[in-house]
């Protein structure tokens, strides 16, 4: 297993499409989490799972959004309606849950970058 | 409310130079974890470091090191002889105790000129 891998590395849709991502974790990482990031800013907390279970959505999270991680394997984000805002890059990460939970570092995926025309 | 800062938007030196970034954190968790990523022209975050709020000490690593204060709540990170290589934006990050998700600073762009 050589990483995080997120597909497709490139999304172009038009305004009001729905568009799905992938993301495949390191093998054995109870954690993913998802994250957005636009243009010249830091990575924003999305959304996280430990193994199936979703436990934490951040008010960036509309309902248009919805993320799911069947079986505690590959995860999937999903975005209704898309709109011009939505443009981004969504980053995927996988930590290990050993220890204390902040202590583990996150492995990032090479994200998909998501235009809305 | 956590939060991280990193003032500098962007660095430009010269090759061998040696170039500090600055970050600067709050968070009212006793426990918490502070880490660097690199994030280079592809893409993808690398990780560099992470250190805990009970360990002051200093680290080196190579031409990298990191100044972790905790009285003054800094994590400055210190590039030695800075390469081109080095180019890339850096990203300081502060991990929640519960969920350990990560609160990233908006990033210092260091431009490394031959």
């Amino acid at each position: 297993d050589t990483g995080v891998s997120q597909n497709p590395r490139h999304k172009i849709t038009k305004r009001g499409q729905n568009v799905t991502f992938r993301c495949d974790p390191i093998s054995e990482h109870n954690r993913l989490y998802w994250y957005r990031q636009t243009l010249g800013q830091g990575p924003e907390f999305l959304t996280y799972f430990q193994n199936e279970a979703q436990l934490e959505k951040s008010r960036l999270l509309s309902d248009r959004f919805s993320a799911e991680r069947p079986k505690g394997s590959f995860s999937t984000l999903e975005i209704q309606r898309t709109e011009q805002g939505d443009s981004a890059m969504y980053l995927c990460a996988s930590s290990p849950l050993t220890g204390y939970s902040s202590y583990n570092e996150q492995f990032f995926g090479p994200g998909t970058r998501l235009t809305v025309l | 409310a956590q939060k991280v800062t990193q003032a500098q938007t962007e660095i430009s030196v010269v090759e061998k130079e040696d170039v500090t970034l600055d970050c600067v954190y709050e968070t009212r968790d006793t426990t918490y974890y502070l880490f660097w990523y690199k994030q280079p022209p592809s893409g993808e975050l690398v990780f560099l470091i992470r250190r805990n709020s009970f360990d002051e000490q200093n680290e080196i690593s190579g031409r990298y090191s990191w100044n972790f204060q905790k009285s003054t709540s800094s994590f400055n990170f210190t590039i030695t002889a800075s390469q081109v290589v080095d180019s890339a934006v850096y990203f300081c990050a502060l991990s929640e105790s519960n969920t350990g998700k990560l609160i990233f600073g908006q990033g210092t762009t260091l431009q490394v000129k031959p």
